[in-house]
């Protein structure tokens, strides 16, 4: 799996939209980004994930750069709810060995939702 | 998604004890991974578990501290042998589903004293 670099920590105001960068800058061809987070003392939970065109659920958004070395995700009116740790992963759906592989996670990002 | 139960949720055991951890799943998949969260660390891939092979460990994590059972397409079991202080984490079970999403259950949090 490609590596990325996120920040350990983020504040957003509530209600404000929180925007969680990103850099994956060995991102190969058919490596997907993708995002986690996970609330404290749950399982991560799925955000969403894309290729290289912009993605956008219920959840949140995706952007992606033109040359794919970085992202942002877009989560449009934070709640207090939100504060969690946020992981972006880079992979192939497909796994290294024409099978899925398990997730690597890096450090991700402390979103912290203030009131 | 798949609904993904685990159990315990919790449990405090001995040194020296083992505990299996059970790992069920409301549909059928091929792949289910387990992991590993130590006290405010990021997830740890310990293991993947297919039907009907041998799990496939990853570095540093081997079957005789971690042996793995996985009888069919909806469950997973995994142990945690001969338990020491040092085995104190979170440890969750995750299946893949389309599109390379993974799933997770809501973790055994074990504390061994």
């Amino acid at each position: 799996d490609a590596k990325t670099t996120q920040p350990p920590s983020m504040d957003c105001a509530e209600g404000r939209a929180a925007n969680l960068p990103c850099n994956h800058s060995t991102i190969s061809g058919n490596e997907y980004v993708y995002w986690y987070r996970q609330i404290h003392s749950q399982g991560p939970q799925y955000i969403i994930h894309g290729l290289k065109n912009n993605e956008t659920n219920e959840m949140a958004s995706l952007i992606i750069t033109e040359d794919r070395k970085s992202s942002t995700l877009i989560l449009p009116h934070a709640t207090l709810r939100d504060t969690a740790v946020y992981y972006c992963i880079v992979r192939s759906p497909w796994g290294g060995g024409g099978g899925a592989d398990g997730l690597t996670f890096g450090k991700g990002t402390h979103l912290i939702i203030q009131p | 998604s798949a609904v993904i139960s685990q159990k315990p949720s919790r449990d405090i055991c001995q040194r020296g004890t083992s505990l299996t951890i059970q790992c069920q799943v409301d549909s059928q998949v091929t792949m289910m991974f387990w992991y590993r969260q130590q006290p405010g660390q990021s997830l740890t891939l310990i293991a993947t578990a297919n039907q009907g092979s041998e799990a496939t460990y990853e570095s540093g994590f081997v079957i005789d501290k971690f042996p793995i059972s996985r009888p069919n397409l909806t469950f997973s079991t995994l142990t945690v042998s001969n338990m020491s202080p040092e085995d104190s984490s979170i440890y969750l079970c995750s299946v893949e589903e389309g599109q390379g999403k993974l799933f997770f259950g809501s973790g055994t949090q074990l504390s061994v004293l």
